[in-house]
């Protein structure tokens, strides 16, 4: 079945600087990539999708871009901010699945840092 | 997209216990499902809720364990039977709507720990 590997565990950067996540997967028929931002004690909420058919896709300061041939997608942000510190995680939908499975990577605490 | 409200936020629990926690949507949806986050994890499926039918389960969970209950179009129940130490996790309910397929909203997560 789909596997999802997420790297870094953690990240930690200075405010104004980028953050970068990047996650690959295993089933190159999946075809559908979300990334979450988990704050402590919150649920995971959407921040940006991107769909096997397109290679970027961007939102103010978070963009995302996945390469179908090598399987793997990141997460850009640029600017960061202190409220950009929480858990990242990005998921794959595995083939043939029901519409509500997703397969997440491990996540990724972000710390930044004023 | 839908607004989810989860009961309780979190508990402590004894050993051997069971316990419920409730989801309610703000809008009808057809389909609902429960996700576990263990400690410092990722979040896992556990099953998925369709209103008139039976949950269907994934791979490692049982309805014994994990019974579910899908009354209407608006809510859900489910609950962790003879709860051990190993069961302390986010218990996490979410539905699909918004902007298509496979776009999940979770609620805010129940905290369950067993002592």
């Amino acid at each position: 079945g789909e596997n999802v590997e997420q790297h870094p565990s953690t990240l930690s950067v200075q405010e104004g600087d980028s953050a970068v996540i990047k996650c690959t997967y295993s089933d190159s028929a999946s075809n559908y990539f979300p990334w979450y931002k988990q704050e402590l004690g919150k649920g995971p909420q959407l921040i940006i999708d991107i769909r096997s058919n397109v290679g970027e896709k961007k939102d103010q300061r978070i963009a995302v871009t996945l390469n179908k041939t090598a399987k793997h997608f990141s997460l850009h942000i640029t600017e960061t901010q202190p409220e950009d510190s929480a858990v990242y995680f990005c998921a794959a939908n595995p083939p043939s699945s029901n519409t509500g499975k997703l397969i997440f990577g491990q996540g990724t605490t972000l710390q930044v840092k004023p | 997209s839908a607004v989810i409200s989860q009961k309780p936020s979190r508990d402590i629990c004894q050993r051997g216990t069971s316990l419920t926690i409730q989801c309610q949507v703000d809008s009808q949806v057809t389909m609902m499902f429960w996700y576990r986050q263990q400690p410092g994890q990722s979040l896992t499926l556990i099953a998925t809720a369709n209103q008139g039918s039976e949950a269907t389960y994934e791979s490692g969970f049982v309805i014994d364990k994990f019974p579910i209950s899908r009354p209407n179009l608006t809510f859900s129940t489910l609950t962790v039977s003879n709860m051990s130490p190993e069961d302390s996790s986010i218990y996490l309910c979410s539905t699909t709507g918004g902007s298509g397929a496979n776009v999940l909203t979770f609620g805010a997560g129940s905290r369950l720990t067993v002592l």
